[in-house]
């Protein structure tokens, strides 16, 4: 099972701040990464999928990086509607796993 | 638009099984495989299995194989979990999610999520 450390569990941020949120992986996933962004009681969306694309309709700000092993979610300008807690998903291999979410709360 | 509405909150007790439902709409139903997904309170989430809706082939994480399992009715465009011989760790919210892609040889994660289902386990 492939293990995804997530960091850090929990981010305070100003509007306008750029956060970065890591995802670190036990063996090689290629690009086979999603990102995903839950708010309080909605269902989680698709905001990155494969590492770097974001989907259609996901705010220009929202942008994933990386291959491999290290993958990262960096939110630019970072508006009040961000807050949410936000989590990694691999699909390289069964059985998928996730990261451990990270909460974002804006001040 | 593509939805997956699953059924309501259920609570059991210890030993007792439950079936959650998911129905799908907005898409041809048997294109896409549908994972379930649960989240413990104070755990992460963890994936259970996906299912294939067109031949019910399923698959299964090694945590869950052989106490849970996901089968589809073509005709009712839904997809069922059912958790059997359940236990005090079982209470958790359980998702069901479209795959991102129409791939059944492997998965490209989870698109469209359905709203969770809480279920309880208690004596």
């Amino acid at each position: 099972e492939t293990t995804l450390t997530q960091s850090p569990p929990f981010m305070s941020a100003t509007p306008g701040d750029s956060v970065t949120i890591s995802c670190r992986a036990g063996r090689d996933l290629d690009d086979d990464v999603n990102w995903y962004q839950q708010k309080t009681g909605e269902a989680p969306v698709l905001i990155v999928r494969d590492a770097t694309t974001r989907v259609p309709g996901i705010p220009p700000r929202f942008s994933g990086s990386g291959y491999g092993g290290d993958f990262t979610l960096t939110i630019y300008n970072i508006e009040s509607a961000d807050a949410a807690y936000y989590f990694c998903l691999q699909h390289d291999n069964f059985p998928l796993t996730f990261g451990q979410g990270t909460k974002v709360e804006i001040k | 638009q593509v939805q997956v509405v699953q059924s309501g909150a259920e609570v059991k007790k210890p030993g007792a099984s439950v079936k959650v439902s998911c129905k799908a709409s907005g898409y041809d139903f048997t294109d896409y495989a549908i994972h379930w997904v649960r989240r413990a309170p104070g755990q992460w989430l963890e994936w259970m299995g996906w299912i294939n809706p067109d031949n019910g082939k399923t698959k299964f994480s090694p945590k869950f194989q052989g106490r849970v399992s996901i089968t589809s009715d073509t005709s009712a465009s839904a997809v069922f979990l059912e958790v059997h011989s359940l236990r005090s760790e079982d209470t958790a919210l359980y998702f069901c999610a479209r795959d991102a892609h129409n791939s059944f040889v492997q998965s490209y994660g989870m698109g469209v999520w359905g709203q969770g289902t809480s279920v309880t386990v208690s004596s």
